[in-house]
Formats: C-alpha cells, sequence, structure tokens
C-alpha cells in the first residue's frame, strides 16, 4: 500500500516561514490535500489538490508537489497556526484514501 | 450548508460491537456526488480511514479492518452508520464522519465522537 512519510515535528519562531513536508513515491502524480488539526478539535483542510486554497484559509498557507515530495508552506506564522498538519492522497492502486503520520508545528 | 455529526456509546467492552452514527445535513444521501467516509485517531496518533458509502450503496473499506466493518446509510433519516464488530482496547479512539468523494479532500467534518473500549 501506498505510505506518506512526515517529520513528527517542525519548530518555527513566529513571523518566519515554516515548511512541512510529505514524503512518498512518485507523489507528484497524485493530488495533495492537506489539513490542520487543533487539540480537540476535528481536520481541517487548509490546502487541497497540491495547491488550492479553501475560502478562509489565509494566503500565507500554500502547497506544492515535485517529485517524492509535497510541501506545505506556511509564511509569517503566528502563534494560532500551532497544530498537527496531515497530508493524505487517494492511493488510486488500491482505491483507498491515505495519511501521512502528520507533523506536529510549533511555534515558537 | 453540510454539516455532520457523530453519536454513539462513549464506552464498550472487548468483544462488543460498536455502533456509531452519522448524521448528515444539508447534503442529500442520494446526491450523486455524495461520499461519507469513516476515519478515527487513537489518541495521540493519526489519522486512519476506516471506510466509506456512496450515493449508489456501493462501499469501500480499508484492507486491514475489511472484516470486522460494515457501512451503511438511512436515506429516510439522513444516517449513516458505521458498524465494528469485536472491539478490543486498541480501537479506542476518536471517531469521524466526513464528507468527500475520491480524489477530492474531506472537506467537512463531523466533531467526533470518542469511543473507549474497557472492561
Amino acid at each position: 500500500s501506498y505510505v506518506l512519510t512526515q517529520a513528527p515535528s517542525v519548530s518555527v519562531a513566529p513571523g518566519k516561514t515554516a515548511r512541512i513536508t510529505c514524503g512518498g513515491n512518485n507523489i507528484e502524480s497524485k493530488s495533495v490535500h492537506w489539513y490542520h488539526q487543533k487539540p480537540g478539535q476535528a481536520p481541517m483542510v487548509v490546502i487541497y489538490y497540491d495547491s488550492d486554497r479553501p475560502s478562509g484559509i489565509p494566503e500565507r498557507f500554500s502547497g506544492s508537489n515535485s517529485g517524492n515530495t509535497a510541501t506545505l508552506t506556511i509564511s509569517r506564522v503566528e502563534a494560532g497556526d500551532e497544530a498537527d498538519y496531515y497530508c493524505q492522497v487517494w492511493d488510486t492502486s488500491s482505491d483507498r484514501p491515505v495519511f501521512g503520520g502528520g507533523t506536529k508545528l510549533t511555534v515558537l | 450548508q453540510v454539516t455532520l455529526k457523530e453519536s454513539g456509546p462513549v464506552l464498550v467492552k472487548p468483544t462488543e460491537t460498536l455502533t456509531l452514527t452519522c448524521a448528515v445535513s444539508g447534503l442529500s444521501l442520494t446526491n450523486s456526488n455524495m461520499g461519507v467516509n469513516w476515519i478515527r485517531q487513537p489518541p495521540g496518533r493519526a489519522l486512519e480511514w476506516l471506510g466509506n458509502i456512496f450515493s449508489n450503496d456501493e462501499k469501500s473499506y480499508t484492507t486491514s479492518l475489511k472484516s470486522r466493518l460494515t457501512i451503511s446509510k438511512n436515506t429516510s433519516n439522513s444516517h449513516v452508520v458505521l458498524s465494528m464488530t469485536n472491539m478490543d482496547p486498541v480501537d479506542t479512539a476518536t471517531y469521524y464522519c466526513a464528507s468527500g468523494l475520491p480524489p477530492d479532500a474531506f472537506d467537512v467534518w463531523g466533531p467526533g465522537t470518542l469511543v473507549t473500549v474497557s472492561s
């Protein structure tokens, strides 16, 4: 089955740029969705189809997907961005969705 | 506006069958663009997709749990039901229902319901 690999944690100072990566074999051939999840809350989409932002998500959030790595970039990080971030794709070989293991973003 | 809300027992005993309901509003379960998914998250761990159901009643399950899972829908009351047999303490998790059709994102989530498996 298809595996998505995320670093367990990323730390960044306020105002700086956070990059959260999601690794997968030839992931560029798939559409990657990103979710953030704050404690006690359900996940929420922040990026879909690699780089599209749902309404209400700040422009500071952007996504890219190339080769074996998809990246969620958060510019001008704020304290309120602190959350767990998950990437997700639909594995076409199994026709089932797959989640990455999640990355905890800590704002220093 | 589409909303989903999970309900069911907060505590089940080992070997029992868990039955959870997802109440769907703002989206007809007969709509061809309808897909309701069940996703769970053990405490402190990652999200795990369990299965889904579509408007044509087609279903799909995660391979590792397929023998234990059943998803069904009741279009008259807009409920989607998840049944999981032979519950074990490792099944302790927050269970979410979420809307989404492949290959789209899961765009609307319920708040989740925490189920603890313990004797």
